[in-house]
């Protein structure tokens, strides 16, 4: 099975600051396809999870440029460019391609 | 606009059964792969099980298999997870999501299962 680890699990940060977040699997993600399905969510708290990345670096409609996926292989960042209050909760990495389908633990997003 | 809307959450006992359905409406249902995730209150995401549009190919994590059975109606846009044999770590809330690139894109508003004496 797949590991998806993530770093830090806790992340605060000053308003306007950048924010970076670590996912690494414990295999290669990449597919036989060429593709590598890596995905980024975000949560707020009291919501339900919503996608902001998927296949590695590409942005969904409505999500600001401040937030851009990067990696290959088993190392993938998602960063933050200019934190908004908006961006508190926890986010999440997953690879969906592969049986079990495999979430990172989270890591928590938090204002100083 | 792509709307999904879980409904038949509620407490049962250990042993009990449950079914969950999530109706789907903004896209088209019929070629679209569907996921059940579970998330127990304060903790991490958990993917449950996934089908492919045609209904083939069902697919669940190791927790549930021979306990959990989804399916789906494509003429009623809805999508289904039969819970059965629950267990108080069956406890959660069920997210329906639609699959987009191997990947959950919207999300349900989410179910609370409380498997509970």
């Amino acid at each position: 099975d797949f590991v998806m680890t993530q770093s830090p699990l806790s992340l605060p940060v000053t308003l306007g600051q950048t924010a970076s977040i670590s996912c690494r699997s414990s295999q290669s993600l990449v597919n036989s396809d060429g593709n590598t399905y890596l995905t980024w969510l975000h949560q707020r708290p009291g919501q339900s999870p919503r996608r902001l990345i998927y296949k590695v670096s590409n942005r969904d409609s409505g999500v600001p440029d401040r937030f851009s996926g990067s990696g290959s292989g088993t190392d993938f960042t998602l960063q933050i460019s200019g934190v908004e209050a908006e961006d508190v909760g926890v986010y999440y990495c997953m690879e969906g391609k592969n049986w079990p389908i495999t979430f990172g633990q989270g890591t928590r997003l938090e204002i100083k | 606009e792509v709307q999904l809307v879980e409904s038949g959450g509620g407490l049962v006992q250990p042993g009990g059964s449950l079914r969950l359905s999530c109706t789907a409406s903004g896209f088209s249902f019929s070629t679209t792969w569907m996921h059940w995730v579970r998330q127990v209150p304060g903790k991490g995401l958990v993917w449950v099980s996934r089908i492919r549009n045609d209904g083939s190919n069902a697919i669940y994590a190791d927790s549930v298999k021979g306990r959990f059975t989804i399916s789906r109606d494509n003429a009623k846009n809805t999508l289904y997870l039969q819970m059965n044999s629950l267990r108080a770590e069956d406890t959660a809330v069920y997210y329906c999501t639609r699959d987009n690139y191997y990947s959950p894109d919207y999300w349900g508003q989410g179910t609370l299962v409380t498997v509970s004496s």
